[in-house]
């Protein structure tokens, strides 16, 4: 959906390194999710942010941090990345008035060797 | 908090016949449940979704149907086509400390044979 984009794209780093993943989107909504996807889990939640100010954590937070620098932008951080958060991460938006009706970014896939 | 299951989790089936995914769901208190369409390379996209106090909603090939006293819901998908290959996933949506969350399942992996 080119209302909600994701950079980078796609990503390779090594253990140890620090990583940020960014999101922006058009669509003027307040809501903003992080999930992981991984073969056979299906998406689990990471963070949230239902507006600059507000931020909470999901179901699989540790070794993930968040920040939101506008109502359009969302950024993810690995902040020591290692192997088993080599995944899709994938963004999301949704209005106030409609909660659960999300959309979805493109994913940035990031291998960590 | 809530958990979904989704099964099949791969269903191939011959083009123009239907498909068939099945959710079941563990809070009663879901009162929300969307279905997402993931084609390859792309995010998921809500294709339909249907509320606790309807039972049935069709949106011409797609349909869903809610048990709430078995808490399992359906995707039907009739005639199907080629381009309804793609991974599918099932959610339940549930209010909770004054948030509201939506809990995925894990994924039906659609192919359509020619």
């Amino acid at each position: 959906d080119a209302d909600v984009t994701q950079t980078p794209r796609n990503r390779i780093t090594k253990t140890g390194k620090r990583i940020m993943l960014e999101c922006s989107q058009t669509k003027g909504h307040d809501r903003m999710y992080w999930y992981r996807q991984d073969p056979g889990l299906g998406l689990r939640l990471i963070y949230y942010s239902f507006d600059v100010k507000d931020i909470n954590k999901g179901e699989i937070s540790d070794g993930y941090s968040v920040s939101r620098q506008a109502q359009a932008k969302f950024s993810l951080s690995l902040e020591s990345a290692i192997p088993n958060q080599t995944a899709l991460y994938f963004c999301a938006t949704s209005d106030i008035g409609t909660p659960y009706e999300q959309y979805f970014g493109p994913g940035t896939r990031l291998t960590v060797t | 908090g809530e958990n979904v299951e989704q099964h099949p989790s791969t269903l191939s089936v011959q083009e123009g016949d239907s498909a068939v995914i099945k959710c079941t769901y563990s809070d009663s208190a879901s009162n929300y449940f969307p279905w997402y369409k993931q084609e390859l390379g792309k995010g998921p996209q809500l294709i339909i979704d249907i509320r606790s106090n309807v039972g049935e909603k069709k949106d011409q090939r797609i349909a869903v149907t809610l048990n709430k006293t078995a808490k399992h819901f359906s995707l039907h998908i009739t005639e199907t086509q080629p381009e309804d290959s793609a991974v599918y996933f099932c959610a339940a949506g549930l209010r909770s400390g004054g948030n509201e969350k939506l809990t995925f399942g894990t994924g039906t992996r659609l192919t359509i044979i020619p």
